[in-house]
């Protein structure tokens, strides 16, 4: 009863280092999501994707990059992380047709230094 | 652009107090709203759904109502427990997507 599962969820990175977030999903869930959660903003979305091999941009995507290469999983790739990029960054999924409940991760906290 | 708020940010309350939270919203071309739940260092729960076609919902001491023409919806919280201390979030799907709004911090003391 896994549901979303995000890792890692924490990580602490220097300015100008990469690294890759990864969300799977065991739903079987077309649509996939990946949010930022700032104080005071609420949750902003980066990318999103409606099936195996599909993205696009959502409200703030610049400085990230995805790949749904597996219908069951979504990653999330910082190239060249920047200290802006500091936050918790949250992945949810949704079945596509029917329900459209958003199931979602428990967050990864992400600190750029 | 979808514009989404919450008022209020905070709010504290003893507990069996009923409660309302708001949320308004700019563009009524919505599919649904939804009402989540986040604990502190958490990820979001979904609470309620309402269709675009609908009204209201409801699930247990829970409430919400939908009023796409003046671009509101109230989550009511019924006789409220120190359990229900959370953040409690709006969001409105509108193609393929959610906004959310900044979120109620809500403070349900013994």
């Amino acid at each position: 009863n896994a549901g979303v599962t995000q890792t890692p969820k924490f990580r602490v990175l220097k300015t100008g280092q990469s690294m890759t977030l990864l969300c799977a999903q065991d739903m079987n869930h077309e649509y996939m999501y990946w949010y930022r959660q700032d104080p005071g903003m609420g949750l902003r979305l980066i990318h999103y994707s409606v099936g195996e091999g599909t993205t696009a941009k959502g409200e703030v995507p610049d400085g990230y990059n995805v790949s749904r290469l597996k219908k069951q999983n979504f990653l999330l790739g910082l190239e060249s992380a920047a200290p802006s990029q500091t936050s918790v960054y949250f992945c949810a999924s949704r079945s596509g047709t029917g329900e459209n409940i958003q199931y979602f991760g428990a967050g990864t906290r992400l600190s750029v230094l | 652009k979808q514009e989404v708020t919450q008022i209020p940010a905070a709010l504290s309350v003893p507990e069996g107090e009923n409660l309302v939270l708001n949320c308004s919203f700019t563009d009524s071309a919505i599919y649904n709203l939804q009402w989540f739940r986040q604990d502190p260092g958490k990820g979001l729960t979904s609470l309620l759904l309402i269709q675009s076609s609908q009204r209201e919902q409801t699930s247990g001491r829970l409430n919400a109502s939908l009023d796409k023409s003046s671009g509101r919806s109230t989550l009511y919280i019924a006789a409220s427990q120190p359990g229900d201390s959370a953040t409690y979030l709006c969001a409105l799907e509108g193609f393929q997507k959610l906004v959310f709004g900044t979120g109620t911090r809500l403070l349900v003391s013994p």
